[in-house]
């Protein structure tokens, strides 16, 4: 079967650090992406992982563990705007169908 | 990025009445499009897969003769929810396959549609 886990929601203080793992387990594996949603607005690209290690984007970073079927995203240097949802998405199967976890709710606060 | 234009951002309809719901790509050929659903803070989730010119694939529990999929050519992809109810009010969101990018996804700016 096809399982993506994320944590709910988090809470972190504006200016800190904060990081939302996911794990997965999946048929096939052909990436992971990070990506950012702000309510009742489509998704947006934060980041894509192939290979093991550590991808760093701005104040944002992700990291993917292909043994252990896990990967992590990291915001630094918090800010209110970034309170939003964060999707993992895993790249199954073919015509590179993308396969959600259930997101996790961040709210920054000062 | 690859321009996706997805049209109506909102639509409010009748119980029994159908939607039709547009989703282009602007600037590249889409040979595969996806449509997801996402219901409010849930994730999104796949509803189906087209190939132009061929029918599209059904994610299990979609019904397809009830959320119709019209992929007739490489830049235009429709989902048609027929005889709405309440219940499928809910976020629809289109993302077509952009060969040129990679494996990255690209969304429409998603349709939320209330049925009343």
């Amino acid at each position: 079967g096809q399982n993506i886990d994320q944590p709910t929601e988090m809470t972190a203080t504006e200016g800190a650090i904060v990081q939302i793992n996911c794990t997965y387990q999946t048929s096939g594996f052909n990436g992971l992406f990070w990506y950012q949603q702000h309510a009742g607005e489509a998704p947006t690209f934060l980041s894509y992982n192939v290979l093991d290690g550590l991808e760093e984007k701005g104040r944002f970073s992700s990291f993917l563990s292909r043994s252990k079927g896990y990967s992590y995203l990291l915001l630094k240097e918090l800010q209110m705007k970034d309170s939003a949802s964060y999707l993992c998405a895993v790249v199954s199967g073919g015509y590179n169908k993308l396969i959600f976890g259930a997101g996790t709710r961040l709210a920054v606060h000062p | 990025g690859a321009v996706v234009s997805q049209h109506p951002s909102r639509v409010i309809c009748k119980s029994g009445t159908s939607v039709k719901i547009e989703c282009r790509s602007l600037d590249f050929q889409a040979t595969t499009m996806f449509w997801y659903r996402q219901f409010p803070k849930q994730s999104l989730m796949l509803m189906a897969t087209s190939n132009e010119g061929s029918k599209a694939t059904y994610e299990q529990g979609v019904e397809k003769d009830k959320f119709l999929i019209n992929h007739a050519s490489l830049t235009l992809s429709t989902l048609t929810v027929t005889s709405a109810h309440p219940e499928d009010s809910s976020f629809y969101i289109c993302s077509p396959l952009d060969p040129g990018e990679g494996t990255e996804a690209f969304f429409g700016q998603g349709t939320r549609l209330t049925v009343v």
